[in-house]
Formats: structure tokens, C-alpha cells, sequence
């Protein structure tokens, strides 16, 4: 079955970028999307299409690819970005939906 | 725009429980795809089951296939998922969340239903 693999943890000082990273077969051909989860909280869709932003979601969010490697960053992080992230893409070959292993990032 | 999970409990392992999600605030509920996601305490997300948006179709995560039944009524804009067998290891929050037809991302989430296997 098909995987997506990012780092357990990231952390960052208030003010300063961070970078998550997703990786996957073949993932550049794929459209890859990233959730935020907050503790106690649903996920909320935070990036779709690899790029783009749903409506709500700061400028400081931005997404791209290359290779083999989705990467979400978030600038100027603020304490409230303290949250789980996750990757996801839909694997037409089965039908199956996939999510990536989650990165907790912590604002120092 | 809503989504609302109900039927979460506790049931011993081998026995069925089902789960149903509501939907409401949004009209065309006919126009999503509706899954079931699970988080296990501790746990990532895990996707486990859709059901296109015309019932059409419906797809599952390899370990509850055979398990697990995942069906909709458009025009009571519910959604149920009907697990049987479960296992300890079936303990999880189940979340339910929409598609929109011709898209592949999660648009909108429910709170989640938590179902603990327990002996």
C-alpha cells in the first residue's frame, strides 16, 4: 500500500520558518493536500493542490514540491501554530485515500 | 456547514456498532463524497472508508475490509458506517468528512465519535 512519510517533530522559534516535509513514491505526479490538527480538535484543511490556500488560511502557509518531497512551510510562526500537520493524497490506483505518519510542530 | 458523528461507545471485541454523521448548514449533500476517518488515542489519522457522492461506488482501508459497511442517504443527508467484529485495536476517534465530487482533499470534518474495543 502506498505511503507518505514525514518527520515526527519540528520545532521553531517564535517569529522564525518552519518546514515540513512529506515524502512519497512518485508523489510529484500526485496532488498532495496538508491538515492542521489542534489537541482535542478535528483537522482542518490547510493547503490543497499542493499550493493553495482555503479561504481563512494566512499567507504565512505555503506549499510546493519537488521530486519526491511535498514540503508546507510556515513563516513568521506564531504560538498558535503549535498543532499536528498532516500530508494526504488520494491513491487512484485503489481508490484508497492516504494520510502521511503526522509532524508535531512545537513553538519554542 | 455541519457534520455531527453519533453511535460512539464502548463494545467487546467480536460485537458491531454503528456510527452515523449528520450533515447539515449545506445543500447538494449529494454533491460530496463522504468518508470515515479514525484516530487511535495517541495515534495519526488513519482514512477508512468512502462512499461516492451518488453511493455508486465505495471503498475501504485494506485491514476493515470485509468488516466494515459504509453507506448514505442523500435524502436524509446521513451517513453510517456499520462495523462488525471489532477489535481492540478498532479503538479509535471516528471522524466523518466530505469530498467535494472532483476534488481529493477534506473540505470539512466532523468533532469525531469515540468507540472503544474493550473486554
Amino acid at each position: 500500500s502506498y505511503e507518505l512519510t514525514q518527520p515526527p517533530s519540528v520545532s521553531v522559534a517564535p517569529g522564525k520558518t518552519a518546514t515540513i516535509t512529506c515524502g512519497g513514491s512518485n508523489i510529484g505526479s500526485q496532488s498532495l493536500h496538508w491538515y492542521q490538527q489542534k489537541p482535542g480538535q478535528a483537522p482542518e484543511l490547510v493547503m490543497f493542490y499542493d499550493s493553495a490556500r482555503p479561504s481563512g488560511i494566512p499567507e504565512r502557509f505555503s506549499g510546493s514540491k519537488s521530486g519526491d518531497t511535498a514540503t508546507l512551510t510556515i513563516s513568521g510562526v506564531e504560538a498558535g501554530d503549535e498543532a499536528d500537520y498532516y500530508c494526504q493524497v488520494w491513491d487512484s490506483d485503489s481508490g484508497q485515500y492516504v494520510f502521511g505518519t503526522g509532524t508535531k510542530v512545537s513553538v519554542l | 456547514e455541519l457534520l455531527v458523528e453519533s453511535g460512539g461507545g464502548v463494545v467487546q471485541p467480536g460485537r458491531s456498532l454503528r456510527l452515523s454523521c449528520a450533515a447539515s448548514g449545506f445543500t447538494f449533500f449529494s454533491r460530496y463524497h463522504m468518508h470515515w476517518v479514525r484516530q487511535a488515542p495517541g495515534k495519526g489519522l488513519e482514512w477508512v472508508a468512502v462512499i461516492w457522492h451518488d453511493g455508486s461506488h465505495q471503498y475501504y482501508a485494506d485491514f476493515v475490509k470485509g468488516r466494515f459497511t459504509i453507506s448514505r442517504d442523500n435524502a436524509m443527508h446521513t451517513l453510517d458506517l456499520e462495523m462488525s467484529n471489532l477489535r481492540v485495536d478498532d479503538t479509535a476517534v471516528y471522524y466523518c468528512a466530505r469530498v467535494p465530487n472532483g476534488y481529493t482533499s477534506f473540505d470539512l470534518w466532523g468533532q469525531g465519535t469515540l468507540v472503544t474495543v474493550s473486554a
